[in-house]
């Protein structure tokens, strides 16, 4: 089955510094990419993805990009705030029949004021 | 839309005991999906429910089974409790038609097993 390794596991910026947060998978048929924000005590939300027909999209201060040929991709947050600290998942799907995740194993985020 | 919701928030229960808990979607989803979130083992699937039939299973024991609902709402029952399925259980909507794969999670239960 479908493999999702994050990293790094810990990551720790000062306000106004970029973060970036890398995820490789191992099945290449998979085609939707999704991150995920979960704050402390709450439920994980959607905060961007990407389907595999496309290579980069950007949302204000986030973005990520996806390399097909790699089978890796990538979260990009720019010009961080204490707002973004809190644990970001990847995941990857295979859309044939369903709608099963395979997540990443998490990434603490914390920007430091 | 409302987003999705589920009950109750906070369970304790006792091994050996079973447990019921649901989950409704976003109005117009069909697909409920179920995950377990536990600090070790971080996010893991555990089914998929669409048009009440069971379309994907994760790598759980039989102990753990759902059902879903012709208005799409959506249990999941966890019989015989472990120490171990002590758990943050999160249940994911989405339209569940072909090529629209975005999913939206409920506030979780919070299981505690004594």
């Amino acid at each position: 089955g479908e493999n999702v390794e994050q990293h790094p596991s810990t990551l720790s910026v000062q306000e106004g510094d970029s973060a970036v947060i890398k995820c490789t998978y191992s099945d290449s048929a998979s085609n939707y990419f999704p991150w995920y924000k979960q704050e402390l005590g709450k439920r994980p939300q959607l905060i961007i993805d990407i389907r595999s027909n496309v290579g980069e999209k950007k949302d204000q201060r986030i973005a990520v990009t996806l390399n097909k040929t790699a089978k890796h991709f990538s979260l990009h947050i720019t010009e961080t705030q204490p707002e973004d600290s809190a644990v970001y998942f990847c995941a990857a799907i295979k859309w044939t029949s369903g709608s099963r995740l395979t997540f990443g194993e998490g990434t603490q985020l914390t920007v430091n004021p | 839309k409302a987003g999705v919701t589920q009950t109750p928030r906070y369970l304790i229960k006792t091994r050996g005991q079973q447990v019921t808990l649901s989950c409704s979607p976003i109005s117009g989803h069909r697909s409920v999906s179920w995950y377990q979130q536990t600090p070790g083992q971080g996010l893991q699937f555990l089914f998929e429910y669409f048009s009440e039939t069971q379309r994907n299973k994760g790598n759980f024991p039989g102990r753990f089974s759902g059902r879903q609902f012709s208005n799409s709402r959506s249990e999941m029952n966890v019989s015989t409790l472990e120490l171990g399925d002590s758990a943050l259980y999160l249940c994911a909507s989405s339209p569940g038609v072909t090529g629209v794969t975005e999913q939206y999670f409920g506030p979780g239960t919070r299981l505690t097993v004594t």
